[in-house]
């Protein structure tokens, strides 16, 4: 089985420029997270997505957006772009079933340069 | 949801036990327990999950208190390659996934 997939694995953008990354989550998994890893930190929660309604968003500013298709796959928007938002930027797709675990699975991620 | 603390980095030797703790005072009843190791410019790669008592699988055991407000991930006998980040997170919010990262615990294997 296909785990997480995310394209494209990197990215270099000018600073204003807009960006789109793309991720398919493992089949049957309904449920898919957005998260923002800088150097040296922890990923950060961006959104989650669970049968195309957002169920959850975090502390970013507008500037970010994501949408869930009907086949789960899921768009990461970010416009924009800042210097900082340079980062390694994870999908997680899990199945979102307490009866059938509560782990997520994560992609390779794409690495975002903003200069 | 509950905040996690656990050391910021640890040195180990192969072959050793490896022995990680966290704490996370605030854990409520409906918590569950998990640990992601993550190498560099990876994800996370789930490790185990637990409620309570001891959870074993094939990479790791993990040790929970009857207060569960700890707990422990033991790696047997390291290798290099288990050089790697490791995060501890509690919570449950059944159809939210939602993952609140801490800095996570930095563990250097030495040869």
């Amino acid at each position: 089985d296909a785990g997480v997939t995310q394209s494209p694995t990197h990215l270099i953008k000018t600073r204003g420029q807009q960006v789109t990354l793309r991720c398919s989550p493992i089949s049957g998994h309904k449920s898919v997270s957005w998260y923002q890893q800088v150097l040296g930190q922890g990923p950060q929660f961006i959104f989650q997505y669970y049968e195309k309604e957002e169920r959850g968003r975090g502390n970013f500013p507008d500037r970010f957006s994501a949408r869930q298709f009907p086949n789960y796959s899921s768009e990461l928007n970010v416009n924009a772009l800042l210097l900082g938002d340079s980062a390694l930027y994870l999908c997680a797709s899990s199945l979102s079933d307490p009866q059938r675990g509560r782990k997520a699975f994560f992609g390779q991620g794409t690495r975002l340069t903003v200069v | 949801l509950a905040k996690t603390t656990q050391p910021i980095s640890m040195d180990s030797y192969e072959g050793q036990e490896v022995n990680i703790t966290c704490s996370h005072n605030n854990i409520a009843t409906n918590d569950y327990i998990t640990w992601y190791q993550q190498f560099p410019s990876q994800g996370p790669r789930f490790i185990i999950q637990g409620y309570k008592t001891k959870v074993t699988n094939e990479v790791a055991s993990l040790f929970i208190p009857a207060d569960r407000k700890s707990s422990t991930l033991s790696l047997p006998r390291v290798s290099l390659s288990d050089t790697a980040v490791y995060y501890c997170l509690v919570g449950d919010l059944p159809g939210d996934d939602k993952i609140i990262f801490g800095k996570g615990t930095r563990l250097h294997i030495l040869p």
